[in-house]
């Protein structure tokens, strides 16, 4: 059990007010990542993170911003949410499996975000 | 581009049977990793299989196998006989370069096991 815990699960909010989702960690992972989820599009990275920080963009990062000023949290916030960032949101972090001796993202269990 | 194709976007198979997902990748990275995940109607992502770019055999993992076909960019998940628990969304996803890369995921393939 890789110890991911993501808050809130779920939230409903108005388009233009901000909206931090909260990825926590116990296992001092130094790699974390937020993904979004949605319908016909897989997963997509939003922003990753490499170490207390150290962040940088990924895939679709506009309108989003990431802190990480603890290895066990990262923080994904929407300044002003729209309507386009209704979506599920996975934290994930990057550990090594002993049977394929890879690093295999390990998902949170989700963060269902509607903006109305 | 796409870098992870999925053509399939649903499947069905009957309960018992074999069934073969399809994924085709695109790199020009000799270095890469291959992933599947699934994704049942809970919405966990579940890790099921790895293949690397080096290894010289098909990965596999309980009833799960990778096909994997370099040649032809082609890292198919086979799931020998099916159970009703398999129905769910499987994912292909790679990764490029260094082993700490960000996983890029595929649209994903919706499988229904039929009793």
């Amino acid at each position: 059990d890789a110890g991911i815990t993501q808050s809130p699960r779920h939230k409903v909010t108005e388009t233009g007010t901000p909206v931090t989702l909260r990825c926590h960690q116990t296992e001092n992972h130094r790699y974390m990542y937020w993904y979004r989820q949605d319908p016909g599009h897989g997963l997509r990275l939003i922003h990753y993170s490499y170490g207390v920080k150290d962040t940088d963009k990924g895939e679709v990062s506009d309108g989003y911003s990431v802190s990480r000023s603890k290895t066990e949290d990262f923080l994904l916030t929407l300044e002003s949410a729209t309507s386009s960032q209704t979506s599920v949101y996975f934290c994930a972090i990057s550990d090594r499996t002993e049977d394929s001796g890879a690093n295999v993202l390990t998902f949170g269990a989700g963060s269902r975000l509607t903006v109305l | 581009a796409q870098k992870i194709t999925q053509t399939q976007p649903g499947m069905f198979v009957q309960e018992k049977e074999a069934v073969t997902l399809d994924c085709t990748y695109d790199t020009s990275d000799p270095s890469y990793g291959l992933f599947w995940y699934k994704q049942p109607s809970s919405g966990e992502m579940i890790f099921l299989i790895y293949q690397g770019s080096y290894d010289q055999q098909n990965a596999t993992e309980g009833r799960y196998s990778l096909n994997f076909q370099k040649a032809r960019k082609s890292a198919n998940l086979v799931i020998s006989a099916s159970q009703l628990g398999d129905s769910a969304m499987y994912f292909c996803a790679m990764r490029e370069g260094g082993s700490q890369g960000n996983l890029i995921f595929g649209k994903g393939t919706k499988l229904s096991v039929k009793p």
